[in-house]
């Protein structure tokens, strides 16, 4: 059974705070690995596609790891901004079936 | 940047109704996809299409639900008769290049069905 798991399910922030979160996946037959930012009423946004162990990615202020073999990827935010208040979703593939995991809902305060 | 658009934003239906729902993917994408969410669960794989043809479903597509690409560009899924677990917001996404699971998909901003 595929089973992707985030924690935490939420997060409150002031503005300013650093922050991260962490996705949980079977560490067998791993293909990728997805992040995805959905903000309320849009569409979610692809943010990174992680393939090799011991992958970093960055864009911005935000970056993610990536550890096949025990099968977690890390999302960090640095000096979080209101604007970055949205639901993080991760999602592993495996054979080109993608599941996505529940997601973190990050809220940011001013 | 091309988008996916997906109409209509929201679909009011009655119990037992039959609705479509419609996506224009990008236009030289190669694959498309039908994911949903029900309010407060996750998001979960519908069907993906390939070459005119169904590449995978999920034990929740079952024979109330098909899609179609009727002209080329539009993608549409049908629920045949609808229920009231139904109730979601339908995603259409879609990926350029046939090494899917290495690809971004790309997104529609979804269709909110609503079953009375």
């Amino acid at each position: 059974i595929l089973n992707v798991e985030q924690s935490p399910q939420s997060l409150h922030v002031q503005e300013g705070d650093s922050t991260n979160f962490t996705c949980s996946f079977p560490s067998s037959n791993f293909y990728a690995l997805h992040w995805y930012r959905w903000e309320t009423a849009k569409s979610p946004e692809a943010l990174f596609v992680m393939t090799l162990n011991g992958d970093e990615k960055k864009k911005g202020r935000i970056s993610a790891t990536l550890n096949t073999k025990e099968g977690y990827s890390y999302l960090y935010i640095k000096g979080s901004q209101p604007e970055d208040s949205a639901t993080y979703l991760c999602a592993f593939t495996i054979n080109n079936d993608m599941r996505f995991g529940a997601g973190t809902r990050l809220t940011v305060k001013p | 940047e091309p988008e996916v658009t997906q109409t209509p934003s929201h679909q009011v239906t009655q119990m037992g109704q039959e609705v479509i729902l419609r996506c224009v993917p990008i236009s030289n994408h190669l694959y498309f996809y039908w994911y949903r969410q029900i309010l407060g669960q996750k998001v979960e794989f519908l069907v993906s299409f390939y070459n005119n043809e169904i590449s995978e479903k999920s034990e929740i597509f079952d024979d109330q639900f098909s899609v179609e690409r009727p002209d080329g560009s539009n993608f549409t899924l049908k629920i045949r008769s609808t229920k009231l677990e139904d109730s979601a917001m339908y995603f259409c996404a879609s990926v350029p290049t046939v090494d899917r699971g290495n690809s971004p998909l790309h997104f529609g901003n979804g269709t909110r069905l609503t079953v009375t």
